[in-house]
């Protein structure tokens, strides 16, 4: 049972434009969401998170938005540049940023 | 600040041998996890320590994996025997606290065969 998943396994984008990365969850009683990065042979790396009290954060470039309606989030990034290739996970959690289950990811290739 | 350090970095192995894999967290770090990422898939979770007790291990196949952090700083993950479908990148990450960001290590990548 796959409790968070990314239905786009890959997203090619050019340079400058706006890329949007998916994110679908099942379980009601995840309260936290968060973005990591990870590029080839590295751990993955925080991004960006929101708690379910709050419906969009942005930082820079990055900005995540949540719907708890849909069970829905995305990540948008603008203006893309081509270091942002990379592949991304969203990890949801019930318990503050704890116990984190992630998704397939969505490998990002933006284009210059 | 170093970072998560994990070794080794690959592995190969013949089914039913076994393996350890190390794991030393960012210095002052009390919560400690270990993730199995298989091709293809997101992270999971197999085991989380505080300090040198474990929180969860719910996920962990006790069977055949164990893992421990004795002095509560680095750790070791054990699989034995392995199987073919243990075949993945094994992560460590830490934490300052149990509900602070995770930072991960490069990981360890096994090929059972």
């Amino acid at each position: 049972d796959q409790q968070v998943k990314q239905n786009s396994p890959s997203l090619s984008v050019q340079e400058g434009r706006i890329s949007i990365l998916n994110c679908d969850y099942t379980n009601s009683m995840f309260d936290y969401f968060l973005w990591y990065k990870k590029y080839p042979a590295e751990g993955p790396t925080f991004l960006i998170s929101i708690s379910s009290i709050k419906d969009k954060n942005e930082d820079g470039r990055f900005t995540v938005f949540l719907n708890k309606s849909a069970k829905h989030l995305s990540l948008h990034i603008v203006p893309s540049q081509p270091g942002d290739s990379a592949v991304y996970f969203c990890a949801a959690s019930n318990n503050a940023g704890n116990m984190l289950t992630f998704g397939g990811g969505t490998r990002l290739m933006v284009k210059p | 600040e170093a970072g998560v350090a994990q070794s080794p970095r690959y592995k190969i192995i013949e089914k039913r041998q076994s393996v350890a894999f190390w794991c030393n967290p960012i210095s002052g770090h009390a919560t400690l996890y270990w993730y199995q990422q298989i091709l293809g898939q997101g992270p999971k979770l197999l085991i989380q320590f505080q300090n040198n007790g474990v929180v969860d291990d719910s996920q962990l196949p006790k069977d055949r994996f164990s893992a421990e952090r004795l002095k509560g700083v680095d750790s070791t993950l054990k699989i034995q025997p392995a199987k073919l479908e243990d075949s993945a990148v094994y992560l460590c990450a830490s934490s300052i606290g149990h509900q602070e960001t995770q930072y991960f290590g490069p990981g360890t990548r096994l090929l059972v065969l």
